[in-house]
């Protein structure tokens, strides 16, 4: 089982929706749990953290983290089409305080 | 503004040479990782170091090496480049701490002919 898992998509929403984006972990010990949105030949740029269960919002944004269900989500409200970019979800792991493990990320398409 | 930056943006190599990727953070980072990005396998982590001289092994090192002697710079050694080690690689670096995210560089699309 990978340590991180997504689905690979493309998750395709029209303009306005909610998407909404999904990561399992395997590590019921992992402590903290990022959202990073990458566009196509770009690094990857950090989008928000959580590592509290419940809700986080910021603008747009809203992430969901449940630990007993090893699961963190990523909303996006009133999606645009510059929204249009893979998300990488990554996961502190137990073992350290530095090492991320990354999902292999999820494609999404917002069309116009 | 934070800043991580790899010497190359893009690389053509021949197959068995010896290949240097640079990347070098200014923010005093303790924490240097590099990864490879293939599509639809993610980010995978090659090898990271917590410590000036200090390194460790990812989930993917074989073929790799590191070095990192001054704490500003992490290098990516490939002792003899296969065509298999055509990617994109991507340095990142991250201050110590659980909660902390990690910045990364611009990546360098590497290819092994």
């Amino acid at each position: 089982q990978k340590e991180v898992e997504q689905n690979s998509g493309p998750l395709s929403v029209p303009e306005g929706a909610i998407a909404s984006l999904n990561c399992t972990y395997s590590d019921r010990g992992s402590q903290s749990f990022f959202w990073y949105r990458q566009y196509s030949g770009k690094s990857p740029e950090l989008i928000m953290f959580i590592y509290s269960n419940g809700d986080k919002e910021d603008g747009r944004f809203t992430a969901q983290l449940n630990k007993a269900s090893q699961y963190v989500s990523l909303l996006i409200r009133d999606s645009q089409p510059s929204d249009s970019a893979t998300y990488l979800c990554a996961v502190n792991v137990r073992d350290s305080s530095y090492k991320l493990i990354f999902g292999s990320g999820t494609r999404l398409l917002v069309r116009p | 503004d934070v800043k991580v930056t790899q010497s190359s943006r893009y690389l053509v190599k021949r197959t068995g040479e010896k290949v240097f990727l640079e990347c070098v953070q200014d923010m005093d980072h303790e924490n240097m990782f590099w990864y490879r990005q293939d599509p639809g396998l993610g980010l995978r982590l090659i090898y990271f170091s917590y410590d000036v001289k200090m390194k460790e092994k990812g989930d993917i090192p074989e073929g790799y090496s590191v070095s990192r002697e001054k704490k500003e710079r992490f290098s990516l050694i490939l002792e003899s480049a296969s065509t298999n080690q055509t990617s994109m690689y991507l340095c990142a670096s991250r201050i110590t701490g659980g909660y902390t995210e990690a910045f990364f560089g611009q990546g360098t699309r590497l290819t092994v002919v």
